[in-house]
């Protein structure tokens, strides 16, 4: 099955810098990457997704660019805001399958953003 | 219009004792899914459904079981409650169709096992 990594566990920026998060997966057939952003207490949201026919999309503030012949991709977060402040999930996935392919996410980044 | 529903929002169980979760979504969504969050090790999918009638063994299925009686409505039970149980439980819902892409999670359930 699908195996994403997700690096750093953790990370600290100070508001204004930027912050990325990368992730790595090992299913080829992966062809679905959402970015879910889960405040403290909160349900997970989508805050971005891409397709594998996509090699970066933007969003405002947040950018995410893949690699499909590496098999990785990351998230960008640009002038960063203190209510950026919350863990971020990646997760890969296959949405061309007849079947439900389940997404299967990442264990999840810590971001903090230092006023 | 609420989205996906969890209840209950917290629950504590004793050791070897049964529960049941249920979710629910009124967006008519085919499939239907079970996640547990643990710290460091993100979300690992419980059990999944593709539709009424049907389930599907994710990840981590072992110690639950789940049914899908209706479309709108996925049941995760615990038969014999252990410890190793104690985390927080996100069901989230999504339409089929390759152009439908967001998953929609309800607001969690915090289980104690002790």
């Amino acid at each position: 099955g699908e195996n994403v990594e997700q690096h750093p566990s953790t990370l600290s920026v100070q508001e204004g810098d930027s912050a990325v998060i990368k992730c790595t997966y090992s299913d080829s057939a992966s062809n679905y990457f959402p970015w879910y952003k889960q405040e403290l207490g909160k349900r997970p949201q989508l805050i971005i997704d891409i397709r594998s026919n996509v090699g970066e999309k933007k969003d405002q503030r947040i950018a995410v660019t893949l690699n499909k012949t590496a098999k990785h991709f990351s998230l960008h977060i640009t002038e960063t805001q203190p209510e950026d402040s919350a863990v971020y999930f990646c997760a890969a996935g296959d949405r061309t399958s007849g079947s439900a392919r389940q997404l299967t996410f990442g264990s999840g980044t810590q971001l903090t953003v230092l006023p | 219009n609420a989205g996906v529903t969890q209840t209950p929002k917290f629950r504590v169980l004793k050791t070897g004792q049964s529960m049941t979760l249920l979710c629910a979504q009124d967006m008519n969504h085919e499939y239907m899914y079970w996640y547990r969050q643990d710290p460091g090790m993100g979300l690992r999918l419980i059990h999944y459904s593709v539709g009424e009638g049907t389930t599907a063994k994710g990840e981590v299925p072992d110690g639950y079981n789940v049914s899908r009686l209706k479309k709108q409505n996925f049941l995760l039970g615990l038969e014999s409650a252990a410890p190793s149980q104690t985390s927080v439980y996100f069901c989230a819902s999504l339409m089929r169709g390759i152009l439908n892409t967001e998953a929609f999670f309800g607001q969690g359930t915090r289980l104690t096992v002790v």
